[in-house]
């Protein structure tokens, strides 16, 4: 299984947008609408930021949105903080009843 | 309030088998949940390696599968990872999870544990 595709770094200033792409395939990102994205900061475990490719879980700042059209989901931060620079891995369920992840994406906020 | 927690050894020597346990408190194993380990090479991005059902079904990464072995405990509400001919790329953070009943997303987490694969 190949890993999803994600860009090395996105950064943004306080208050701006961002959107991190994650491209894959019709065996992952495609045929499945089990899109996950995760936020890790430096020496901690990741965190569950969107389920289902837009849905958020309980507790998490409704600043974070998911889509997908086609091959490629996205993780959009709106209104941006200095407390969301960090580490940003999507993950699909594939095909092959396993999961796959991107390799990450570096956000700094400027 | 779900917790879970990694334990093992922090060093295995190159050809041995890396065990790992991890204890699930504020919640039963035995819940209809996937139970999984990631792991994250140093300064790398993350790897899913396999994750466990509570009635015992197993799907692992197919890079990883023919090292693998996984198994639950319910009365102590633990499950465990072994990988075995160990060299040292699996040197890495190794994380457990909580899965939802699909499979498809985790939540939450371990704090992560270290293994070094050194001589």
């Amino acid at each position: 299984q190949s890993a999803l595709t994600q860009p090395a770094s996105v950064s943004g200033s306080p208050g701006q947008s961002i959107t991190i792409s994650c491209t894959g395939s019709s065996s992952d990102v495609v045929g499945y609408n089990f899109i996950s994205w995760y936020q890790q900061h430096p020496g901690k475990a990741p965190k569950v930021m969107i389920y289902e490719v837009s849905n958020r879980p309980s507790g998490v700042s409704n600043r974070f949105s998911g889509s997908k059209s086609g091959n490629t989901a996205s993780l959009t931060i709106s209104g941006l903080q200095a407390e969301d620079e960090a580490d940003y891995y999507c993950s699909s369920y594939t095909g092959s009843t396993t999961v796959v992840f991107g390799g990450g994406t570096k956000l700094t906020v400027l | 309030q779900v917790q879970l927690q990694e334990s093992g050894p922090g060093l295995v020597k190159p050809s041995d088998t890396l065990s790992l346990t991890c204890g699930v408190s504020g919640y039963s194993i035995s819940s209809s949940n996937w139970w999984g380990w990631i792991r994250q090479p140093p300064g790398k991005g993350l790897e899913w390696i396999g994750y466990i059902y509570y009635s015992g079904s197993i799907h692992f990464n197919p890079s990883l599968k023919s090292r693998l072995t996984m198994s639950m405990d319910t009365s102590k509400n633990q499950f465990s990872l072994k990988l075995s001919s160990v060299t040292a790329v699996d040197t890495a953070v190794y994380y457990c999870a909580r899965s939802n009943a699909a499979g498809t997303w985790f939540d939450p987490w371990g704090q992560g544990t270290l293994v070094t694969v050194s001589s």
